[in-house]
């Protein structure tokens, strides 16, 4: 089955830019999307298709996918922003694949 | 505004059965395709099942077929998980999720872009 790998945490201090990787087998020939997720919350969808945001996401948020990486980039970190980060593809119906989940943390 | 509520969870022993629920609102829930997903505190996030907007089709990960059913009622503007022959290891958060576009081939091509807060559910004896 598919996997996919991503750091369990990354820090960055407000202000600056954070970057969140999401590491699998030839993962720039397939959509990525990423989800926030605080706790208590529920997931929020803030890429897909590697670098489209939907509605209601801030510029802050860019992505990209080549090779065995997608990336997921936070410029201007706010203490807002602390939260869990998912990456996820589907290349089946019945092949939707997670990421572990990266911990970001705003110092 | 899009919501999804879901509710059901509980303390179940190993073996027992459950039935959790997704009520919809704000959006044409019989438009969308709708998913469950889960969140082990061990392994992240775990997709589950879909079910097309008509309910006619129904996908499931390998690591449930046969013990979870989807289903869903659209005139209540409901989605349904039955969880049956439950293990220790199904103990998790599960939540509904929408999926804007899913297609047969590449599955939810635009990700999950609604989702509910979860609702526990715990597997012990």
């Amino acid at each position: 089955s598919y996997e996919l790998t991503q750091p369990p945490s990354v820090s960055v201090s407000p202000g600056q830019t954070a970057t969140i990787t999401c590491f699998g087998d030839q993962l720039g020939d397939k959509d990525a999307c990423w989800y926030q997720h605080k706790p208590g919350q529920s997931p929020v969808l803030v890429l897909y298709q590697n670098r489209r945001r939907p509605s209601g996401i801030p510029e802050r948020f860019s992505g990209s996918n080549s090779g065995n990486t997608a990336t997921l980039t936070i410029s201007e970190t706010q203490a807002m922003d602390e939260a869990d980060y998912y990456c996820q593809v589907s290349d089946s119906s019945t092949s939707v694949v997670f990421g572990g989940g990266t911990k970001l943390t705003v110092l | 505004q899009e919501q999804l509520v879901e509710s059901g969870g509980a303390l179940v022993k190993p073996g027992g059965s459950l039935r959790l629920s997704c009520a919809a609102s704000g959006f044409p829930f019989s438009a969308y395709y709708m998913n469950w997903i889960r969140q082990t505190p061990g392994k992240g996030l775990e997709w589950l099942s879909c079910i097309s907007s008509s309910g006619k089709t129904t996908y499931y990960a390998d690591s449930v077929k046969g013990r979870f059913t989807i289903s869903r009622d659209n005139n209540k503007k409901s989605l349904y998980l039955h969880l049956s022959s439950l293990r220790v290891e199904d103990s998790a958060v599960f939540y509904c999720a929408r999926a804007p576009i899913y297609d047969a081939s590449t599955g939810p091509s635009y990700g999950l872009d609604v989702w509910g807060r979860g609702t526990a559910v715990t597997v012990s004896s």
